[in-house]
């Protein structure tokens, strides 16, 4: 199993841009999360899908922000416009209440820098 | 509003030494995690513990959990220079299907 998979590895845009991040879960995995780490406010969960349906959104810092999950093997989140206090990294999990231990596997990670 | 609460925040210790994490939260949780992350690097799973009483060992680090005090602990026995790295302590709350709630994390420092 290649794991949660994340694209791009980094991401440098201007102010202003529309920034797209993609994560492809483990296969069979029916929850993904969207998380954001900065050094300020730690690890916040952004949205919560559960069979591709959003669960809470209640992190989404505003209506600039979006995610979408069209099927089980692919989201993304969106950033439209961009600004700089939205650099952070953005990492993506996923679980299945039905794996071993009710594991959560997260992606490598997109660093996203706004300038 | 489910807060989870480690101290210290950073630790720095000799390599041989032994020395215990905190985490404390705020309200019945379903089942509490130990992620590790290494600078620049994403989260890797080391334990998970499911009920009262849980104690799981790997290596020189050992958790445990007592959810009457709402309390888990991450013990280092022996530290190595490989175990420097930033240690969360993750919950999940009740009736919160799956959604994890993360501590302020511990960075630990080995020093030789």
């Amino acid at each position: 199993d290649a794991g949660v998979i994340q694209s791009p590895r980094h991401e440098v845009t201007e102010m202003g841009q529309e920034v797209t991040l993609r994560c492809k879960p483990i296969s069979g995995h029916d929850y993904l999360f969207w998380y954001r780490q900065t050094m300020m406010r730690g690890l916040e969960l952004l949205i919560y899908f559960n069979n591709n349906v959003p669960i809470d959104d209640s992190g989404m810092p505003e209506d600039r922000f979006s995610a979408k999950m069209p099927n089980a093997s692919f989201s993304t989140l969106k950033i439209q416009p961009s600004e700089p206090r939205d650099s952070a990294v953005y990492f993506c999990a996923s679980s299945s209440p039905g794996t071993a231990n009710y594991g959560y596997t997260f992606g490598s990670g997109t660093r996203l820098t706004v300038v | 509003e489910l807060k989870v609460e480690q101290n210290p925040l950073f630790l720095s210790m000799q390599e041989g030494k032994n020395y215990t994490i905190y985490c404390n939260y705020s309200t019945t949780s379903d089942r509490l995690y130990w992620y590790r992350q290494d600078p620049g690097k994403s989260l890797e799973s080391l334990f998970v513990l499911l009920s009262n009483g849980a104690v799981k060992q790997e290596g020189r680090l050992m958790a445990s959990l007592d959810t009457k005090a709402r309390l888990s602990t991450l013990h280092i026995t022996a530290a190595v220079h490989d175990l420097s790295a930033t240690y969360f302590c993750v919950v999940v709350g009740p009736g919160t299907a799956s959604k994890l709630t993360f501590g302020t994390g511990t960075r630990l420092q080995v020093t030789l």
